[in-house]
């Protein structure tokens, strides 16, 4: 049963550090999101992918946030200087285009928690 | 612009209990998708249906069913005899078509709706 995994599950961490989550995308999906889930605002969509290249990225915060593809297996959330604003579940989720849409299929997030 | 709006925020039943959540969608394309997804409370979002503009068929899934109704604008989700095991956040979400180049696929989410089933 294939299935996103997102690494690491729970992360705390200072103000100010640097934060990397990792998402490894079910095998042979081309398209890969990342999301961020508050109480105050729900799901976001922070960027996304098709074959590695940033199709939108506009949902992110540009001066402290990146999101890259190093290759189809791996994608990665960088968040440098970390906030407490940033605390929220992060999401990956990758899928096929198939038939005009995509159906996307989560990871299990990792929490981040920056005190 | 697309929209998709959950006014049930919470709905709590009993066991056995029908129920139906309800999901209506904004959107000016001819051409889209919806989907539902189930977020328990262990976290993660679970995919449970897609369905584009063009087929209105009801479709059923075990107790699971959904309702697409295009002069409403609407895709309620029913569930069927519920059970504790349901107790989730559900969340309706529209996507536009695309297939190359400017397509985005992006999925916007309605706010979810809690359901709590009572044992």
């Amino acid at each position: 049963d294939a299935r996103v995994t997102q690494t690491p599950r729970d992360k705390v961490t200072e103000m100010g550090q640097e934060v990397t989550m990792r998402c490894q995308p079910i095998l042979g999906h081309n398209t890969v999101f990342w999301y961020r889930q508050t109480m105050m605002q729900g799901l976001e969509l922070l960027a996304y992918f098709r074959n590695r290249a940033p199709l939108d990225d506009s949902g992110m915060p540009k001066d402290r946030f990146s999101a890259e593809m190093p290759d189809a297996t791996l994608a990665t959330l960088k968040i440098q200087p970390s906030e407490p604003r940033d605390s929220a579940v992060y999401f990956c989720a990758s899928g096929q285009l198939t038939g005009g849409a995509v159906t996307q299929y989560f990871g299990p997030g990792t929490r981040l928690l920056v005190l | 612009a697309q929209k998709v709006t959950q006014a049930q925020t919470e709905i709590s039943v009993v066991e056995k209990e029908d129920v139906t959540l309800d999901c209506v969608y904004e959107t000016r394309d001819t051409t889209y998708y919806l989907f539902w997804y189930k977020q328990p409370p262990s976290g993660e979002l679970v995919f449970l249906i897609r369905r584009n503009s063009f087929d209105e068929q009801n479709e059923i899934s075990g107790r699971y069913s959904w309702n697409f109704q295009k002069s409403t604008s609407s895709f309620n989700f029913t569930i069927t005899a519920s059970q504790v095991v349901d107790s989730a956040v559900y969340f309706c979400a529209l996507s536009e078509a695309g297939y190359y180049g400017g397509a985005t696929n992006k999925l916007i989410f309605g706010t979810g709706t809690l359901l709590a089933v009572q044992p």
